[in-house]
């Protein structure tokens, strides 16, 4: 069955740390597409990134980056030099490629408070 | 840039009445999704739209709720009979695609449904 495990519910840091939040999945498909998106306080939900299963390269944007790893099949996000706009809900979330439809499958959710 | 419009941003509406929730995706995307947050928990599936059909729906979107894509443009859920339970946060999203690339989902701002 497709999973996505958010373990940290809540992080807190000091501007100018570096933090990384983990994402664990399973799933049984070979091919599948994981994704972070961001909630800021605002409500809406900001795609930062995706991934595909058969690209494991890691990736930089910034001050984010991504570390795709299947062998743990883990697919972590780590913010560099946080800052406090950085606060948000945080949510990794699983498409496998079987589905014909598209369908993500989201965990619960990581709340980053980034503090001055 | 692009992006995907939902109308209300809140709706407040007494229990067992009909309401719906309007999305505007992103004008060359070709599924549609609609996604459910009950305040805060996790972001939940709820349906996927393409090519003019329901492509799959998840347990929670029973014969209440229904989906349609009435013109060229517009894509609604209308929830026949609202209970306490619906109020929650409803996500509106667009993909291009679903395999390989362009495959990420975008999102709308959301719709805050209030059931009183």
């Amino acid at each position: 069955a497709q999973k996505v495990t958010q373990a940290q519910t809540e992080i807190s840091v000091v501007e100018k740390e570096d933090v990384t939040l983990d994402c664990v999945y399973e799933t049984r498909d070979t091919t599948y597409y994981l994704f972070w998106y961001k909630q800021p306080p605002s409500g809406e939900l900001v795609f930062l990134i995706r991934r595909n299963s058969f690209d494991e390269q890691n990736e930089i944007s910034g001050r984010y980056s991504w570390n795709f790893q299947k062998s743990t099949s883990s697919f972590n996000f780590t913010i560099t030099a946080s800052q406090v706009v950085d606060s948000a809900v945080y949510f990794c979330a699983l498409r496998e490629g079987s589905g014909n439809t598209g369908k993500l499958i989201f965990g619960q959710g990581t709340t980053l408070q980034v503090k001055p | 840039e692009p992006e995907v419009t939902q109308t209300p941003s809140h709706q407040v509406t007494q229990m067992g009445q009909e309401v719906i929730l309007r999305c505007v995706p992103i004008s060359n995307h070709l599924y549609f999704y609609w996604y459910r947050q009950i305040l805060g928990q996790k972001v939940e599936f709820l349906v996927s739209f393409y090519n003019n059909e329901i492509s799959e729906k998840s347990e929670i979107f029973d014969d209440q709720f229904s989906v349609e894509r009435p013109d060229g443009s517009n894509f609604t859920l209308k929830i026949r009979s609202t209970k306490l339970e619906d109020s929650a946060m409803y996500f509106c999203a667009s993909s291009e695609g679903i395999f390989e690339v362009n495959t990420e989902a975008f999102f709308g701002q959301g719709t805050r449904l209030t059931v009183v």
